[in-house]
């Protein structure tokens, strides 16, 4: 079955910085990979998806690229804000529908 | 509109102790999943149902965890003779239809097991 590895598991980063959080996959049947972010005791929020036929998305400050190739993908929030401070999940859905989640990344916007 | 709903918000019980937790999804969303997270942990995948059948059992953790739906709509998941290691964050989400990529999770429910 999936198997998706997130790294890093934490992350700090100064105020204005770029943040990068990379996931890779087994499964080269997955064909969707959303990114979601989830603030200390709320509910995970889709914050931007991508689907294997697209290399790259972005949506304001946040970035996400796709290597099929070398089944990884990788989140990128540039303009670093405080509010962006959360734990992030990468996910894979696997062909039997099942999205399959990151161990997750904390990261952590210092002002 | 309104977004997936779980109730209870919270839940404590005995060890023993049987435990039955609702989701309500999204209006019209034919597609519901479940997912349990442990404390600082991803979420891991228990079973998901398109209308009221549901084609793939194989995540959940044992046979005390069973789920099920009626209507196409609200879902039970029921854990028998509940254990501390079942003490967990557990989230429902739902999507358009299993064709339908989006997830949009509930507020989930914490389950303590004493």
């Amino acid at each position: 079955g999936e198997n998706v590895e997130q790294h890093p598991s934490t992350l700090s980063v100064q105020e204005g910085d770029s943040a990068v959080i990379k996931c890779t996959y087994s499964d080269s049947a997955s064909n969707y990979f959303p990114w979601y972010k989830q603030e200390l005791g709320k509910r995970p929020q889709l914050i931007i998806d991508i689907r294997s036929n697209v290399g790259e998305k972005k949506d304001q400050r946040i970035a996400v690229t796709l290597n099929k190739t070398a089944k990884h993908f990788s989140l990128h929030i540039t303009e670093t804000q405080p509010e962006d401070s959360a734990v992030y999940f990468c996910a894979a859905r696997d062909s039997s529908y099942k999205l399959i989640f990151g161990s997750g990344t904390r990261l952590l916007v210092r002002p | 509109g309104a977004g997936v709903s779980q109730s209870p918000s919270n839940k404590v019980t005995e060890k023993g102790k049987d435990v039955e937790l609702r989701c309500d999804p999204i209006s019209g969303h034919t597609a519901l999943y479940w997912y349990r997270q442990s404390l600082g942990q991803g979420l891991e995948f228990l079973i998901y149902f398109q209308g009221n059948s549901a084609p793939d059992k194989s995540g959940l953790p044992s046979d005390r965890f069973s789920a099920e739906r009626t209507g196409g709509s609200v879902s039970t998941l029921t854990i028998q003779r509940t254990q501390q290691e079942d003490s967990a964050v557990y989230l429902c989400a739902s999507s358009l239809g299993l064709a339908a990529y989006e997830q949009y999770f509930g507020p989930g429910t914490r389950l303590t097991v004493t």
